[in-house]
């Protein structure tokens, strides 16, 4: 079946402006998670969704950062006034049980340039 | 600062070799993922050991963990060329209900022909 899906797979945005970046989870996964990714670096957690609810958010860095789910499904990453440190990979990844030790199966990313 | 890391951060082997990272963490854990990312790609999921686990294989991949040194060990065997990439560990703590897993930085391994 489909994986992860992720759009844009490239943004580039002027520094100020506001992005949106979309995951699709596999179909039936109760939990999705955000990432991002630095270069050279590995992903560090921006947070988690159990099916609609936000359950864990402690990973995001600033206020400027806002994630929603709204019918359990499809899940927005978005950020605004957009800063060059905010530049790096953002992964999404979904797991089929609520459980947050199962195996998560990631999209692709979307590698956001900000200029 | 992230609470898995791994050693080396990069290693260079022939093809047909034998290829071992290392990870290390700090806290208690529930389990421990190993993961691979090829150049600009998503991670994709190798193997999971539990935090009662000693070893487990998975084809050309063995993976142990060693929870009184809060140490964790992947070895490739029988290298290929296919095989390069980065690999990362990533952990869950133990007794929580939060989502937040941590990765190391990885080990990027090439593997030439």
């Amino acid at each position: 079946g489909a994986g992860v899906s992720q759009s844009p797979r490239y943004k580039v945005a002027k520094r100020g402006q506001d992005v949106a970046l979309r995951c699709d989870p596999i179909s039936g996964h109760v939990s999705l998670f955000w990432y991002q990714q630095a270069l050279g670096q590995g992903p560090e957690f921006l947070t988690y969704f159990q099916n609609e609810a936000q359950l864990d958010k402690s990973g995001l860095p600033s206020d400027r950062f806002f994630a929603e789910r709204p019918e359990g499904s499809v899940s927005t990453l978005k950020i605004q006034r957009t800063q060059q440190e905010d530049s790096a990979v953002y992964l999404c990844a979904s797991s089929l049980e609520a459980a947050t030790t199962d195996t998560q199966y990631f999209g692709p990313g979307t590698r956001l340039t900000v200029l | 600062s992230q609470q898995g890391e791994e050693d080396p951060q990069a290693l260079s082997i022939q093809e047909g070799e034998n290829a071992t990272m290392n990870c290390s963490y700090k806290t208690s854990i529930n389990n421990l993922q190993w993961y691979r990312q090829n150049s600009g790609r998503g991670l994709v999921h190798l193997i999971l050991i539990r935090s009662n686990e000693r070893e487990k294989h998975s084809g050309r991949l063995r993976v142990t963990l060693d929870t009184s040194k809060k140490s964790s060990s992947l070895l490739i065997t029988a290298s290929r060329a296919a095989d390069t990439a980065s690999y990362f560990c990533a952990t869950w703590p133990y007794n929580t209900n939060a989502g937040k897993s941590t990765f190391g930085d990885g080990t990027t391994l090439t593997v030439k022909p």
